[in-house]
């Protein structure tokens, strides 16, 4: 089955600088596509940020960025200039066999990214 | 359009009730998703639908039973719920592809409780 760890349950940040979160995963394919999600207190998942595996350049989009190494199976969200509305529960994923007969986006534990201003 | 719709947003039940959780989308996709998130916890996977099949996490009781009247509505009926069902009940879509290239897109939950 596929796993995702996260390792920080909590990290906090001052406004403005830099943080970074982990997460590792185990998987069996030899393509997949990895996904970092933020569930603010409105509940909603949000999609952060997505990584192809097949691809060495690490993924982009404007304040985030992550950093694969695809032979240690690390994938860490770094979050540049952080702001208060990033303040949110951050969870890892990948998509893979669940292990219960169903298989979709499986998520790591989470870790609670609070913003101190 | 690019939401997932989920409704109602809270819901108080009995446990001999019978009541139904809806979730809607109108991207074009053809898989969509339940999953069940307890209080400081991940979301866990409970149905799959992709192209009207069903798939059934092995794990979920029978009290709870999915329902894909067409690839764009997705229903979930609850019947005989215990206290420890209480929690966020998240839907999702994504395109064709399972294995979810382009990530999914969720709904904002539906809050249960039961009493």
């Amino acid at each position: 089955a596929q796993t995702v760890t996260q390792s920080q349950p909590e990290m906090s940040v001052q406004e403005a600088e830099t943080v970074t979160l982990s997460c590792t995963y185990d998987t069996s394919e030899s393509d997949y596509y990895l996904f970092w999600y933020k569930q603010p207190p409105s509940r909603q998942m949000i999609l952060v940020i997505r990584q192809e595996a097949y691809k060495q350049q690490n993924a982009t989009e404007n304040r985030f960025s992550v950093n694969f190494q695809k032979a240690a199976k690390s994938f860490s969200l770094k979050i540049s200039d952080s702001q208060l509305g990033d303040a949110a529960m951050y969870f890892c994923a990948s998509w893979g066999y669940s292990g219960g007969g169903a298989d979709g986006l499986t998520f790591g534990k989470g870790t609670h990214l609070i913003i101190q201003p | 359009d690019t939401e997932v719709t989920q409704t109602p947003k809270h819901l108080v039940m009995g446990m001999t009730n019978k009541k139904s959780l809806k979730c809607e989308q109108h991207m074009g996709h053809r898989a969509m998703y339940w999953y069940k998130q307890k209080a400081k916890k991940p979301p866990e996977l409970m149905f799959v639908y992709s192209y009207e099949k069903l798939s059934i996490n092995e794990s979920v009781p029978s009290r709870f039973s999915p329902e894909c009247p067409n690839s764009s509505l997705l229903n979930l009926h609850l019947h005989a719920l215990q206290p420890e069902d209480s929690a966020l009940y998240l839907c999702a879509s994504s395109q064709v592809d399972r294995r979810a290239n382009y990530g999914y897109t969720f709904g904002s939950g539906t809050r249960l409780t039961v009493v």
